[in-house]
Formats: structure tokens, C-alpha cells, sequence
């Protein structure tokens, strides 16, 4: 089993809509878990950055995790065209090199 | 605003070569990271270094090396380039080991003929 499974997408929505993203990881041991954005052609930027469990907010962008079913979330609200990108998320016991998913590819449609 | 440089955007070369790839930072971070990404396998961890001198496998270190003379220079060498190494590498540094956030350069899209 991998240690982080990511949706490979690609996810196409219009205009403001709700997207939600997601991942699961398999170690229990990891407790920094973060969204990274990529545009094409582009590295990949730190989006939101959360510790251990709950929710944290941050414009129109709401991470989520949820330790007990190791379940991490990046719901983004009210989506634009210029939130298509590919997102990765990435996760950490802390003393470790991250590890990231594969990413999901979305694109909002105008 | 963390600064990661890489030398190069594209690069062509041929099988065989050997090929450096650079990357400097700015920000004083002890740091630094090699990683490729290719279509359907996402970033892997190639090599990774914790301080100046130091260097550590990641993943996918196989005819990769690396070396670490300076705190802000973390150079990816392909001791003799193949096609299956034609990728996007991605450097990336951070101030801690893995706990704080890295942050990437813009990347070298490398091609192997």
C-alpha cells in the first residue's frame, strides 16, 4: 500500500463550485499535512499547511484532516479559473522528508 | 520572499553526457531537496541533504549523485545520462528536516536523445 493515495483526477468544474480534494495516507504516525498548488510549467507552491486534526481556513480555501480515518481534505469554494492547477498534498511524521501524493489535476471552467 | 534558483528551465542532452543540474537558495536553510516528477508517479525523492557535505538517499537515487559543497548550492549530477532519465527535476529547500515547508524552484525540464 502506498503511504499517500491521491485522486489523479482530472477534475473539470465551472465556475463556482465547490471542489472538493482529497487524499488518504496509511501511517498514523504522520502529523504535518499540507496542500501544495502547481501551475503548468511551474514548482509546486505551499497552499495550506495544517497539524494534526481539525480544519483550518484560510479565504476561500478550507483544509481539512481527519486523523481517525487518515483522511485529508482541501475544499476550495466559490472556484475561478485561475485555481487550475495541479494540487498535491503532502504529509510528514515530523522528522522526515514530506511525502506526496501523485496530485489531482483540476480545471475550473469559465 | 524564499528564493529557490536552478540553472537551467530546459536542457537537452545526449545519452551518455553527464549532466549537472544546480540549484541555490537564499534563505539560509539547511535544507535541500532533489526530486523528479514525471506523468502518473508524481514527485520522487531523489537525494537530500541536512547540512553542507551531507547527503542522504531518497527514493530513487540510482544513477543519480549529488553534492553539497556550499550551505545555498545542492548540485544533482547524472554520472552518465540515459533516456529514461528525460523528467522534470524540481529542487526545493527548507529550514527543517521535514516538519516546515519546502519550497520549490521553478524546475529543469530535461530531455535525454
Amino acid at each position: 500500500q502506498k503511504e499517500v493515495e491521491q485522486d489523479p483526477g482530472p477534475l473539470s468544474v465551472p465556475e463556482g463550485a465547490i471542489v472538493s480534494l482529497n487524499c488518504t495516507y496509511s501511517n498514523s504516525a504522520f502529523q504535518y499535512f499540507m496542500w501544495y498548488r502547481q501551475y503548468s510549467r511551474k514548482g509546486p507552491e505551499l497552499l495550506m499547511y495544517t497539524y494534526s486534526s481539525g480544519n483550518k481556513e484560510d479565504g476561500r480555501f478550507t483544509a481539512q484532516v481527519d486523523k481517525s480515518s487518515k483522511y485529508i481534505s482541501l475544499f476550495i469554494r466559490d472556484s475561478q479559473p485561475s485555481d487550475s492547477a495541479t494540487y498535491l498534498c503532502a504529509v510528514n511524521s515530523g522528522n522526515t522528508p514530506l511525502v506526496f501524493g501523485k496530485g489531482t489535476r483540476l480545471s475550473v471552467i469559465a | 520572499d524564499v528564493k529557490v534558483t536552478q540553472s537551467s528551465r530546459y536542457l537537452v542532452k545526449r545519452t551518455g553526457e553527464k549532466v549537472f543540474l544546480e540549484c541555490v537558495q537564499d534563505m539560509d536553510h539547511e535544507n535541500m531537496f532533489w526530486y523528479r516528477q514525471d506523468p502518473g508517479l508524481g514527485l520522487r525523492l531523489i537525494y537530500f541533504s541536512y547540512d553542507v557535505k551531507m547527503k542522504e538517499k531518497g527514493d530513487i537515487p540510482e544513477g543519480y549523485s549529488v553534492s553539497r559543497e556550499k550551505k545555498e548550492r545542492f548540485s544533482l549530477i547524472l554520472e552518465s545520462a540515459s533516456t529514461n532519465q528525460t523528467s522534470m527535476y524540481l529542487c526545493a529547500s527548507s529550514f527543517d528536516g521535514g516538519r516546515e515547508t519546502q519550497y520549490f524552484g521553478p524546475g529543469t525540464r530535461l530531455l535525454v536523445l
